[in-house]
């Protein structure tokens, strides 16, 4: 089944320790990236990826980092997490050519205390 | 770069009558618009698309969404909505030169029996 999936679905943390959401695509797709999501302001796109060792800032970069080493996966990394980053975030993956549907994983609602 | 902006944060509505929802995009480029559904704890599923051709374009389950390029809108319609709708909706553009998703706010559809 083609899919994204996202890992955890839930996660609790405290202030400042480093954490890591992963996600993964089995469509083969050359462009990935992260968003969050809060009340009121929809999806906001963090980080995204062209394709392999290539990713640049979104629109809410600060505070986050994201690596592509292989091309189905895209790790989200919070170095040091803070409560304003508690957010809905969800990982989306797309084929190339600006017409292209985007495929989302299932969310992580992440809380940081 | 594009926006969006939805009109209507929260639409209650019951069931079996027409929902609309309203959908304005700004873009210097043309562009390509998109819906999706976001269900109770689930991630974005795409509800429809319109990238060409006819401005009038279908979902499986009964939504509909007309591209207006001189009001510069693409709102969504449903003539008999069922418990089932009840979600949160999302418009979102995409310039014919990007690859970013850029998102309204969102619009809840509560439906009522």
């Amino acid at each position: 089944e083609a899919q994204v999936t996202q890992n955890p679905r839930y996660l609790i943390t405290v202030t400042g320790k480093k954490l890591t959401v992963t996600c993964s695509q089995n469509m083969n797709h050359e462009y990935m990236s992260w968003y969050r999501q809060d009340p009121g302001l929809g999806l906001r796109q963090i980080y995204y990826s062209m394709n392999v060792e290539v990713t640049d800032k979104g629109d809410v970069p600060e505070g986050y980092k994201v690596s592509r080493k292989e091309k189905r996966n895209f790790p989200l990394i919070l170095e040091s997490p803070s409560p304003n980053q508690t957010s809905l975030y969800f990982c989306a993956s797309s084929p190339q050519g600006a017409d292209t549907e985007a495929f989302f994983g299932q969310g992580t609602r992440l809380t940081v205390v | 770069a594009q926006s969006v902006t939805q009109l209507d944060s929260q639409v209650p509505v019951f069931e079996e009558a027409p929902v609309e929802l309203r959908c304005n995009y700004s873009s210097s480029v043309s562009v390509y618009l998109f819906w999706y559904v976001q269900y109770p704890n689930q991630g974005l599923q795409l509800l429809l698309k319109y990238l060409s051709g006819s401005t009038l374009v279908e979902s499986i389950n009964g939504f509909e969404a007309e591209f207006n390029k001189s009001q510069t809108s693409f709102h969504l319609r449903k003539p008999s909505v069922h418990i089932s709708d009840t979600a949160e909706y999302f418009c979102a553009v995409k310039g014919s030169n990007d690859y970013k998703l850029s998102f309204g706010a969102g619009t809840t559809v509560t439906v009522r029996a």
